[in-house]
């Protein structure tokens, strides 16, 4: 069974920069992974596709300051120049057997 | 544009039953899986149930097996998640979703809330 591990939560200032970090458990880590944005309110929004070896594909209108990034278990969500609106949780999610795994989430404070 | 709309949400009696729908638009339904997410308040995204292009196979979440049924009418391009023996833990809002391939959530609708409670 895949597991998600999120930290509960981050925090950044305006205009600096986040990587916010999911990471995979034993025997699972050459997993591809998902990102979703949801802000606050709100539903959620597809971010990315992450492969293992940091390749990622991002979803219609993502804008360029959203980046991944893996290395070993890890899988990152970069965030560059925050803006207020980017202050929402992010979830990490990956699949298997015809089933979808969530991470418990990572609440983002800008 | 992707457009997945969902209806049918209500306040609903411990033990009761309802019935999801998701109109789904801008892509060809039938050739991909779908899924339904739900979030209970305050909490996280919880994945409840897949079904397949053709509606062959399914899968559940544990905790929904034997109460949920997901299926599909590829003519209509519509979604269904029916809900019985109903309980407070099933109070969420529940996403309709369009699944790349078989695996990541790449669409998601605005959601419906179901409250299951007394």
């Amino acid at each position: 069974q895949v597991i998600l591990t999120q930290s509960p939560s981050a925090s950044a200032s305006l205009g600096a920069s986040v990587k916010l970090t999911c990471t995979l458990n034993a025997g699972h880590i050459n997993h591809p992974i998902a990102w979703h944005q949801q802000r606050p309110g709100k539903g959620p929004r597809y971010l990315m596709k992450l492969n293992s070896d940091g390749s990622h594909s991002k979803g219609d209108g993502i804008p360029d300051r959203f980046s991944g990034s893996s290395s070993g278990a890890e899988r990152y969500l970069s965030i560059s120049g925050l803006r207020s609106e980017d202050e929402a949780d992010y979830y990490c999610q990956t699949w298997g057997s015809g089933i979808q795994i969530f991470g418990a989430g990572t609440k983002l404070t800008v | 544009e992707v457009q997945l709309v969902e209806s049918g949400g209500d306040l609903v009696q411990p033990g009761g039953s309802l019935r999801l729908s998701c109109a789904a638009s801008g892509f060809t339904f039938r050739i991909y899986w779908m899924s339904w997410v739900r979030q209970a308040p305050g909490k996280g995204l919880e994945w409840v149930a897949s079904i397949k292009e053709d509606g062959s196979d399914k899968y559940y979440v544990d905790s929904v097996k034997g109460r949920f049924s997901i299926s599909r009418d590829n003519a209509h391009n519509s979604l269904f998640l029916q809900m019985n023996s109903l309980r407070g833990e099933d109070t969420a809002i529940y996403y309709c979703a369009k699944l790349r391939f078989t695996n990541w959530v790449e669409y998601w609708g605005q959601g419906i809330l179901v409250t299951v409670s007394s």
